[in-house]
């Protein structure tokens, strides 16, 4: 069985701060597939990220950057120099690789940035 | 752009009320997905399609059916709505290859069961 865990239920920072939401899975699988989605307050998930199993690269994107770690299951999301408009709930989510698999979600973040 | 659209953005039903949620996708997505967010439990599957007509209980079916009949199309039906039934409703929508594409989700509809 999968599960994806994200043990922080909810982050205040203030704006410009860095913060990093941590994410763990498990799965048996040796192909798999990772997600990070935003939900803001208008309420539609935004996809951000997907990485597979094969790439352990780190990936930045502007402000953003994601660890994968397999030796320690960890998918952790960092956002550097917070911005009121991160404000959100964040999912890590968990997929196998074949073709009818279904995505596992974390409880999700919930990130607040105070001006 | 791909678009997932739900018919309702905010629904109010009546506990025992029969109630129907639409989700239709224009990207000719072979898999479709229902789910429930609830805070503190996150996102939970209801039931997903890989195929019209073809259906398949995720975690949470109890008090939930649906039905695709075409391909763009999938319905969550509430036979007898209960007031632990109100929630966000998510729909959305991929195609097979999860290699080149991620899951697209609509805008939810917020149930309340009163």
């Amino acid at each position: 069985a999968q599960k994806v865990t994200q043990a922080q239920t909810e982050i205040s920072v203030v704006e410009k701060e860095d913060v990093t939401l941590d994410c763990v899975y498990e799965t048996r699988d040796t192909t798999y597939y990772l997600f990070w989605y935003k939900q803001p307050p208008s309420g539609e998930l935004v996809f951000l990220i997907r990485r597979n199993s094969f790439d352990e690269q780190n990936e930045i994107s502007g402000r953003y950057s994601w660890n994968f770690q397999k030796s320690t299951s960890s998918f952790n999301f960092t956002i550097t120099a917070s911005q009121v408009v991160d404000s959100a709930v964040y999912f890590c989510a968990l997929s196998a690789s074949g073709a009818n698999s279904k995505l596992t979600f974390g409880k999700g973040i919930t990130l607040s940035v105070r001006p | 752009d791909v678009k997932v659209t739900q018919s309702s953005r905010y629904l109010v039903k009546r506990t025992g009320e029969k109630v129907f949620l639409e989700c239709v996708q224009d990207m000719d997505h072979e898999n479709m997905f229902w789910y429930r967010q609830d805070p503190g439990l996150g996102l939970r599957l209801i039931y997903f399609s890989y195929d019209v007509k073809m259906k398949e209980k995720g975690d949470i079916p109890e008090g939930y059916s649906v039905s695709r009949e075409k391909k763009e199309r999938f319905s969550l039906i509430l036979e007898s709505a209960s007031t632990n039934q109100t929630s966000m409703y998510l729909c959305a929508s991929r195609p097979y290859d999860l290699k080149l594409y991620e899951q697209y989700f609509g805008p939810g509809t917020r149930l309340t069961v009163t």
